[in-house]
């Protein structure tokens, strides 16, 4: 069973740039969420992805924009990098029967380290 | 959304101690789930707890479930240095999972 994996792992860009931070869900799993944790905090959610349909919001821009493929892959998108976007993303695959679902186990990958000078 | 809060938001203990984290919450839930995160690493899954279940255990671990008081505790009994982490408890229901500042557990061998 292959697990959540995550590209780069580390990643520095300059205020106002673009970066795609990738993630392979975990074999048979179709949910992909992403998380934003700053250091000392616990993990904010910026969204979720069902069989290919965002299928929930946090509190995030439109500047962070997502996808996932039909074989269940997802990128994380953030357009015009603020320095307060430094942060570990996080990356989490789940299974759920129909309509996405808030109640499955999350499998997490380690992250990528974002870093805006 | 749902957010638990864990209590301590530190707490260090001596190896084969045993140590007890704590999660209060305001809303209702299906279930709440425990993880673990090593640091800079990504979270763990330790324990899921449904809102009908008022104890469950997995090893080491023991997960207390009141809903009426609308919290859970984690105990980790003859904690070893590896248990050293961050845990957080997350809430589970028409929401995405939210997870809290997290309890950091350090174990001194």
């Amino acid at each position: 069973e292959t697990g959540v994996t995550q590209s780069p792992t580390h990643l520095i860009k300059t205020r106002g740039q673009q970066v795609t931070l990738r993630c392979s869900s975990q074999s048979g799993h179709n949910t992909v969420s992403w998380y934003q944790q700053a250091l000392g905090q616990g993990p904010q959610f910026i969204f979720q992805y069902y069989r290919e349909e965002e299928n929930g919001r946090g509190n995030f821009p439109p500047r962070f924009s997502g996808l996932q493929f039909p074989n269940y892959s997802s990128e994380l998108n953030v357009n015009a990098l603020e320095l307060d976007d430094s942060a570990l993303y996080l990356c989490a695959s789940s299974t759920a029967k129909q309509g996405g679902s808030y109640n499955s186990p999350l499998h997490f990958g380690n992250g990528t380290r974002l870093t805006v000078t | 959304s749902q957010q638990g809060e864990e209590d301590p938001q530190a707490l260090s203990i001596q190896e084969g101690e045993n140590a007890t984290m704590n999660c209060s919450y305001k809303t209702s839930i299906n279930n709440l789930q425990w993880y673990r995160q090593n640091s800079g690493r990504g979270l763990v899954h330790l324990i899921l707890i449904r809102s009908n279940e008022r104890e469950k255990h997995s090893g080491r671990l023991r997960v207390t479930l009141d809903t009426s008081k609308k919290s859970s505790s984690l105990l980790i009994t003859a904690s070893r240095a590896a248990d050293t982490a961050s845990y957080f408890c997350a809430l589970s229901g028409n929401t995405p999972l939210v997870f809290g500042k997290g309890t950091r557990l350090s174990v001194i061998a």
